[in-house]
């Protein structure tokens, strides 16, 4: 069965550095989502991203944080400076329509550490 | 904005039980999705309902749009469903701009 792979699996960083989160999506899926849950939390809604665009953002995507489909398979999320409270389990999406006719497959997620 | 409210947050239940997981939600909404958590944190989606309800094996699904009012039955449970069981509401954003509701940790015994 297809899947959505997320690496890396646990990354440990210092304060302030940049981190980036891969994501490799269903190979014909269009749409795609981060999400993030910090430790004892709900899952919170990050970003949405179709057609080469973010098509919708949180109010916690600000600034620091960014996406991109670098080579058409992989879809990534960078954090530029890292701070503490970005500590959470990061989540990639994917699903191969809009609306409410898409069902969403979700990654593993990536445990992000940040010392 | 949405508020999402799941009960119980707690769940214990003897193997062979019938479960039922319910989600409440405060505005009017396009689509909702039962998510399961594994305990080593990663999420399935279970069902996508705008409407009605739907069966996937043992798991069903029901939505009442009036009532704002969504439940999970788990039949003839097993300890392999032991997880976290997540509520989460489309409103009338991208697809997948959704709201989450806490989860409900299920355990369930042998």
């Amino acid at each position: 069965e297809p899947e959505v792979t997320q690496t890396p699996s646990h990354q440990v960083t210092q304060m302030g550095q940049e981190v980036i989160l891969h994501c490799v999506p269903i190979s014909n899926h269009l749409y795609f989502y981060w999400y993030r849950q910090i430790l004892g939390q709900k899952v919170e809604f990050l970003v949405s991203f179709y057609n080469n665009e973010i098509s919708e953002k949180s109010e916690i995507f600000d600034d620091q944080f960014s996406v991109e489909r670098p080579d058409g398979s992989n879809f990534t999320l960078k954090i530029r400076s890292t701070k503490l409270e970005d500590s959470a389990m990061y989540f990639c999406a994917s699903s191969a329509r809009g609306g409410n006719t898409g069902e969403l497959f979700f990654g593993e997620g990536s445990r992000l550490t940040v010392l | 904005k949405n508020e999402v409210e799941q009960s119980p947050q707690n769940l214990t239940a003897q193997e062979g039980e019938f479960i039922t997981i319910n989600c409440s939600y405060s505005v009017g909404i396009s689509a909702l999705h039962w998510l399961q958590q594994h305990p080593g944190g990663g999420i399935v989606s279970l069902f996508m309902l705008s409407s009605g309800k739907k069966k996937h094996g043992r798991l069903i699904a029901t939505i009442n749009i009036q009532e704002k009012h969504s439940s999970l039955h788990i039949t003839a449970s097993h300890p392999r469903d032991s997880a976290v069981y997540i509520c989460a509401v489309r409103g009338g954003g991208s697809q997948g701009n959704l709201i989450f509701g806490k989860g409900t940790k299920l355990s369930v015994k042998p």
